[in-house]
């Protein structure tokens, strides 16, 4: 099993570009979320989703959009990417009747 | 909304020393979850330790352990007989029951143990 795979694992962008960040799991879990990470501030949640086809936002969703259109995806939209987007990126799943959730490796997202 | 606060940025000990990493948290539910994390930098998040609030005893993993206080909303982390390994940030987080894709993060305190 391979777990929660993100791609890609570093990105540089032009401010104004857009591209999506990938995040998939093998582990049949319901819920999946996106995070970013920035220094003094922890992970926040952009947005989150509980099954396929629901999606909603967490408490910084501005300039991102996602779906869900499988169990095993969601990914993750920037579609025109700004300096303030420079972050490290983070996909989580969690499944119903488990205790923790579980982490892809990140994507470190540089926007010039 | 929830909240939780790390108040110690860095942190730096010797190897073998004990060290103590401070976590508040804010909530008005009664049942909940509460986590440390680390973060090595290979950037992977990789959990520490996990307590369920409704459960008095204070949970334990090896050298790591926590004293949960909840009515004080308070979750320190212990980590005994420090190693160069545990050279790391470490991240407190609170999550509901019902809504675990929603985890709630401290702003992190990144600790350096010293050969």
């Amino acid at each position: 099993n391979a777990g929660v795979t993100q791609t890609p694992k570093f990105q540089v962008l032009k401010t104004g570009q857009s591209m999506t960040l990938q995040c998939a799991q093998d582990m049949n879990h319901e819920y999946m979320s996106w995070y970013r990470q920035d220094p003094g501030m922890g992970l926040r949640l952009i947005h989150y989703s509980v099954g396929a086809g629901i999606t909603d936002q967490g408490e910084v969703p501005n300039g991102y959009n996602v779906s869900r259109s499988t169990t095993e995806d969601f990914p993750l939209r920037l579609l025109s990417a700004a300096p303030s987007q420079t972050s490290v990126y983070f996909c989580a799943t969690w499944g119903s009747g488990d205790t923790e959730a579980f982490f892809g490796q990140g994507t470190r997202l540089t926007v010039v | 909304a929830q909240t939780v606060t790390q108040s110690q940025p860095e942190m730096s000990v010797q190897e073998a020393e004990t060290v103590t990493l401070s976590c508040t948290y804010d909530t008005s539910e009664s049942n909940y979850y509460l986590f440390w994390y680390k973060q090595p930098p290979s950037r992977q998040m990789i959990l520490v330790i996990r307590q369920e609030a409704y459960k008095q005893q204070n949970a334990t993993e090896n050298r790591f352990s926590v004293n949960f206080q909840k009515a004080a909303k308070s979750f320190s982390l212990k980590i005994s007989d420090s190693q160069l390994g545990d050279t790391a940030m470490y991240f407190c987080a609170f999550s509901f029951l019902q809504g675990a894709q929603k985890l709630v993060f401290g702003q992190g305190t990144r600790l350096t143990i010293n050969p």
